[in-house]
């Protein structure tokens, strides 16, 4: 059972240059997140996705976009890449969907290493 | 608005001592409060979850939490620390009126001395 994957793990990037980072879970949960962790700042809310066809902003949107492709699949995408948006990005998963956000265990991947120069 | 501190960036422990990490949430009512670890290189892991009833939580690999409530806490404890504790620890707070999202800490980093 694999979880939550992420691709890649590691991307460089200069700025100005797009990408889509890939997310998948296998355990036909509802709800899937993205997250950046940076340094002493915990992990922030990029965009969630309640279920297939649904997206929310969370705390920190600007500058991504975001595709529930399907039940499985969650990409974010970066169209012109910045050098504050070098980070570690999370993408996350939880059974619920809706308002269950606030009590569900969110189930993680590995994250993917950013670094945009 | 709930927040969440964590006032400790660092802790370092020996191993086979006790370990106390705190945790602090600003919420006008009852909180949803998680705790997660993260070890090096992956991705986040629920160690223990509280949503009501009995505040002494159990949780997998050891670890307790206590919630607080007069005290605005939910601090996370294990009586003996292994080597393979150290992680980052983060404390999380979901809400009724939080817009879909988890308040995470901003995470306290635990060393484990031989």
């Amino acid at each position: 059972n694999a979880g939550v994957t992420q691709t890649p793990k590691f991307q460089v990037l200069k700025t100005g240059q797009s990408m889509t980072l890939q997310c998948a879970q296998d355990m036909n949960h509802n709800s899937m997140y993205w997250y950046r962790q940076d340094p002493g700042m915990g992990l922030r809310l990029i965009y969630y996705s309640a279920s297939e066809g649904t997206t929310d902003k969370g705390e920190v949107p600007n500058g991504y976009n975001v595709s529930r492709l399907n039940k499985r699949e969650f990409s974010l995408r970066l169209e012109s890449a910045a050098p504050s948006q070098t980070s570690v990005y999370f993408c996350a998963s939880s059974g619920g969907g809706g308002r269950e956000v606030h009590s569900d265990t969110q189930y993680f991947g590995p994250g993917t290493r950013l670094t945009v120069l | 608005a709930q927040s969440v501190t964590q006032p400790d960036i660092h802790i370092t422990v020996s191993e086979g001592a006790s370990l106390e990490l705190r945790c602090n949430y600003s919420y006008g009512a009852t909180p949803y409060l998680f705790w997660y670890v993260q070890s090096p290189g992956q991705g986040l892991q629920l160690l223990l979850k509280y949503f009501s009833g009995d505040t002494l939580v159990q949780g997998i690999k050891g670890f307790e939490a206590e919630f607080k409530r007069s005290q605005s806490s939910f601090n996370l404890r294990k009586p003996s620390v292994h080597w393979s504790d150290a992680a980052e620890y983060f404390c999380a707070v979901g809400a009724l009126d939080s817009s879909y999202k988890l308040i995470f800490g901003s995470g306290t980093r635990l060393l484990v001395r031989p």
